[in-house]
């Protein structure tokens, strides 16, 4: 059962570098999100998605963005990284909205120097 | 506004005492889904359990036990007998139904509760 998957697992990127977290899930739910988990915090909303083409900002969207063109797909891209988005990042998939159970990804490690 | 608080930072015990990690949840909602979540040292998330506001019925699966009282706003979990595999940052979490300008299913994430067992 793969469930959600998110790759890469660590990366170091240099200051002003760009990239893209890649999420995929195969439980045909149609809300996916990205959380970040700063050091001794809960984790915090990025971005999030309802459906394929639609897609909305969460609690701390700046220095991101994201597309939905898949139900199962729901990249997060970082661009011209910046030390303060070191942290630890999740994508989440429910098959609907409020109080559906959330299932979370295994966690991208992103180290900016 | 809604808010999620546990108040314990770090908790330390020795394995097969009885531990319990506090949870207090702020939320304007009359209708809201509460969860636990662990996060072992491997740094995933695990799903424990779900509970929606209308249900106060105290839930046990085990060796977990997990306590609702809305008159205190409180969802706090026990882990009875607890063992080094138990070890793990635990995480309360509050789902709204309404979406008041926020984000549609959404959990509002505690700080978490670090628990160690001791062998």
């Amino acid at each position: 059962n793969a469930g959600v998957t998110q790759t890469p697992k660590f990366r170091i990127l240099k200051i002003g570098q760009s990239m893209t977290l890649q999420c995929t899930q195969d439980m045909n739910h149609n809300y996916m999100y990205w959380y970040r988990q700063d050091p001794g915090m809960g984790l915090k909303l990025i971005y999030y998605s309802v459906g394929a083409g639609i897609t909305d900002k969460g609690e701390v969207p700046n220095g991101y963005n994201v597309s939905r063109s898949t139900t199962e797909d729901f990249p997060l891209r970082l661009e011209l990284a910046a030390p303060s988005q070191t942290s630890v990042y999740f994508c989440a998939s429910s098959y609907g909205g409020p109080g559906n159970t959330i299932y979370f990804g295994e966690g991208s490690w992103l180290t900016v120097v | 506004a809604q808010k999620v608080t546990q108040a314990q930072t770090e908790i330390s015990v020795v394995e097969k005492e009885d531990v319990t990690l506090d949870c207090v949840y702020e939320t304007r909602d009359t209708t809201y889904y509460l969860f636990w979540y662990k996060q072992p040292p491997s740094g995933e998330l695990v799903f424990l359990i779900r509970r929606n506001s209308f249900d106060e019925q105290n839930e046990i699966s085990g060796r977990y036990s997990w306590n609702f009282q809305k008159s205190t706003s409180s969802f706090n979990f026990t882990i009875t007998a607890s063992q080094v595999v138990d070890s793990a940052v635990y995480f309360c979490a509050l789902s709204e139904a309404a979406n008041y300008g926020g984000s549609q299913g959404n959990l509002i994430f505690g700080k978490g509760t670090k628990l160690s067992v001791k062998p």
